[in-house]
């Protein structure tokens, strides 16, 4: 079956410690695209990706870093320097950027 | 720039009843409309959209229409169900921001039996 994965489902970070949260489609699709979603909000968009080895800054995208090294895959870094970082994170993809987006089940990252 | 406005729940509602959830734009042009639903814990599915003026998408018992005077796409359904309590988020892809989909707030709805 296609579709988006998310691993893993809930994720734990320490103060001053980098984690990174994965995405996989196995969608053929060319564009990729991170939201953060708050308790009570809409999406806010982080990163998005519209080809390989290319990618551009969302509205919220200071304290975090992605790579597209593959078109299947599109890895988000939360680091340090995020000093918010608690919140349910959403991948996507579609076919080309913009068109109907196809969302993964999310992960939800915990601060200790 | 673009931008997506929606009614503010929660809305609470009984099992059979009419539902409306309101959707106003702004965007230059002619964007393209969608509304998605998010089920508790998950991540978010196309419900339905629509591209052109007066448009109507429709699944599941949903209906929405592309109102291009009014800039609206409001949300119905003419008999909700328990198995529909979830948050709906409406969005747009605007044609000066054709890269990306732009978002409402979502509103969250409770069918009660």
């Amino acid at each position: 079956d296609g579709g988006i994965t998310q691993s893993p489902k809930y994720l734990f970070r320490k103060e001053g410690q980098n984690v990174t949260l994965s995405c996989e489609q196995n969608l053929n699709h060319d564009a990729m695209y991170w939201y953060r979603q708050d308790p009570g909000q809409g999406l806010r968009l982080i990163y998005y990706s519209q080809i390989v080895n290319d990618f551009q800054k969302g509205d919220i995208a200071e304290g975090y870093s992605v790579s597209r090294e593959k078109k299947e895959s599109f890895p988000l870094t939360v680091t340090s320097a995020q000093k918010n970082p608690t919140a349910f994170y959403l991948c996507a993809s579609s076919t080309q950027a913009g068109e109907t987006q196809y969302f993964g089940p999310g992960t939800r990252l915990l601060v200790l | 720039g673009d931008s997506v406005t929606q009614m503010e729940g929660p809305v609470t509602l009984s099992e059979e009843a009419f539902l409306t959830i309101n959707c106003t734009y702004t965007a230059t042009g002619y964007p393209s409309l969608f509304w998605y639903v998010q089920y508790p814990g998950e991540g978010l599915q196309l419900l339905l959209k629509a591209t052109k003026a007066d448009d109507k998408g429709s699944n599941k018992g949903f209906e929405a229409t592309y109102r291009k005077e009014t800039t609206s796409f409001h949300l119905e359904k003419g008999s909700v169900q328990v198995s529909d309590s979830a948050v709906y988020f409406c969005a747009l892809r605007g044609t000066a921001s054709y890269d990306k989909v732009i978002f409402g707030p979502g509103t969250s709805l409770s069918v009660i039996p």
